[in-house]
């Protein structure tokens, strides 16, 4: 299976901060790279799919970039409603889809 | 709107069983393939297995091949897991998803239903 590698695990940031989160992948994926949102006890929500499109709802501060192995998550201008848990997942292996382990972001 | 609504967990002793449903409205049901993903305690998401749209094709993660079966109604919009041989290593939310409308670009999940916790121990 493809491995998915997240950095940081988690990250404390301030209200207003940009900020970055990023995935590997153990294999080239091209650009079959989603990302998911999930607030403590509620289910992950679809933020990105397809490494740079944004989900219809999700605020424009929301963006994605990478292709291949490496792809980024940033968040332009920290809101208090961001902190959060962020995972990517991958769709390039048909029926093998496989998730990072998760980036916890925390208010400093 | 779009809602998925899961039933079905509880406490289990090893070696049992137990059935999951997830009731679906807000959309046609029958147009969109299914997943259950779960995630265990404190830790990530796993995808569990995936349905089609018509019932035809079915796919399971190795960690539960031969001990799961997925299946659908969609006369009664539910899409359901029959979890067998259960372990502890099973412990876990079970959550159903949908196939985002993403016109086919990429296999991504969205709605999630709000997960039902199955816990495995004697």
């Amino acid at each position: 299976d493809i491995q998915m590698t997240q950095s940081p695990s988690s990250l404390s940031a301030s209200v207003g901060d940009r900020v970055t989160i990023t995935c590997r992948a153990s294999q080239s994926i091209s650009s079959y790279l989603n990302w998911y949102q999930q607030k403590p006890g509620k289910a992950p929500k679809l933020l990105i799919y397809a490494a740079s499109s944004l989900q219809s709802g999700v605020p424009s501060r929301f963006s994605g970039s990478g292709s291949g192995t490496d792809f980024t998550l940033t968040i332009s201008s920290l809101q208090p409603e961001d902190f959060a848990t962020y995972y990517c997942q991958q769709s390039y292996s048909t029926l093998r889809y496989t998730f990072g382990q998760g980036t916890k972001l925390e208010i400093k | 709107q779009v809602q998925l609504v899961e039933s079905g967990g509880g406490l289990v002793k090893p070696g049992g069983s137990l059935r999951l449903s997830c009731a679906a409205s807000g959309f046609t049901f029958s147009d969109y393939y299914m997943s259950w993903i779960r995630q265990a305690p404190g830790k990530g998401l796993e995808w569990v297995s995936y349905i089609s749209s018509s019932g035809s094709t079915i796919y399971y993660a190795d960690s539960v091949k031969g001990r799961f079966t997925i299946s659908r109604d969609n006369a009664k919009n539910s899409l359901y897991l029959q979890m067998n041989s259960l372990r502890a290593e099973d412990t876990a939310v079970y959550y159903c998803a949908r196939e985002a409308d993403l016109g086919g670009v990429i296999v991504a999940f969205d709605p999630w239903g709000q997960g039902t916790l199955v816990t495995v121990s004697s």
